[in-house]
């Protein structure tokens, strides 16, 4: 079956500070993957996908690239901001009909 | 704005009571939903597609006679957890399709059984 292992948090890192969030995944066939971020108190709400190897996906300085070589979907970003503090959830879809297979999460703290 | 509407946001009741929770797709058909149940500082766990015209699709584990999953119309799927218990709280979300577009989610349900 599907799986999805992201690095486990919390994550705790200075404003301006370099991000990574480590995403594999198993699947079969040729699944779309995504990150979601929740902030506090809120629902999940998508921040980037990709579709198929080799793209990218990029959203509000967040960027993910599908490597489909190491099974990887790692989230960066250059420069975090206070307000990046958040869970973020890498998933994967086999498809339209499917539901999402989520990883356990990462949160991710960024200190003034 | 919100594509997907889910209701109510909280709910605080009693061991043994009934609660239902639905989820409207806004402004879109949806003839595929999912629920999703997420524990505290887990992941979000896959409980059932929900199929309009048909029976709903339970993931392995999920007991579908307390766990009832009706899609009455094109832009409606309702969860209904029977006979809550303490260890059913918990924080329920639904999500719809919308094309080829990635699932847009509710906000979510927060359950509290006392």
């Amino acid at each position: 079956g599907n799986s999805v292992t992201q690095m486990e948090g919390p994550v705790t890192l200075s404003e301006e500070a370099f991000l990574t969030i480590n995403c594999t995944y198993t699947a079969t066939g040729y699944p779309s993957l995504f990150w979601y971020v929740q902030y506090p108190g809120e629902g999940l709400q998508l921040l980037l996908k990709a579709t198929k190897a080799d793209d990218k996906g990029s959203n509000k300085g967040f960027e993910a690239t599908y490597r489909k070589e190491t099974t990887s979907f790692h989230l960066e970003k250059g420069s975090v901001q206070v307000s990046d503090s958040a869970v973020y959830f890498c998933a994967l879809s086999g498809g339209g009909a499917d539901g999402l297979t989520f990883g356990k999460g990462t949160h991710l703290i960024i200190q003034p | 704005g919100a594509v997907v509407s889910q209701h109510p946001s909280r709910v605080i009741c009693k061991s043994g009571t009934s609660v239902k929770i639905e989820c409207r797709s806004l402004d879109f058909q949806a003839t595929t939903m999912f629920w999703y149940r997420q524990f505290p500082k887990q992941s979000l766990m896959l409980m059932a597609t929900s199929n309009e015209g048909s029976k709903a699709t339970y993931e392995q584990g999920v007991e579908k006679d307390k766990f009832l999953i009706n899609h009455a119309s094109l832009t409606l799927s309702t969860l209904t957890v029977t006979s809550a218990h303490p260890e059913d709280s918990s924080f329920y979300i639904c999500s719809a399709p919308l094309g080829n577009q990635p699932q847009h989610f509710g906000d979510g349900t927060r359950l509290s059984i006392l």
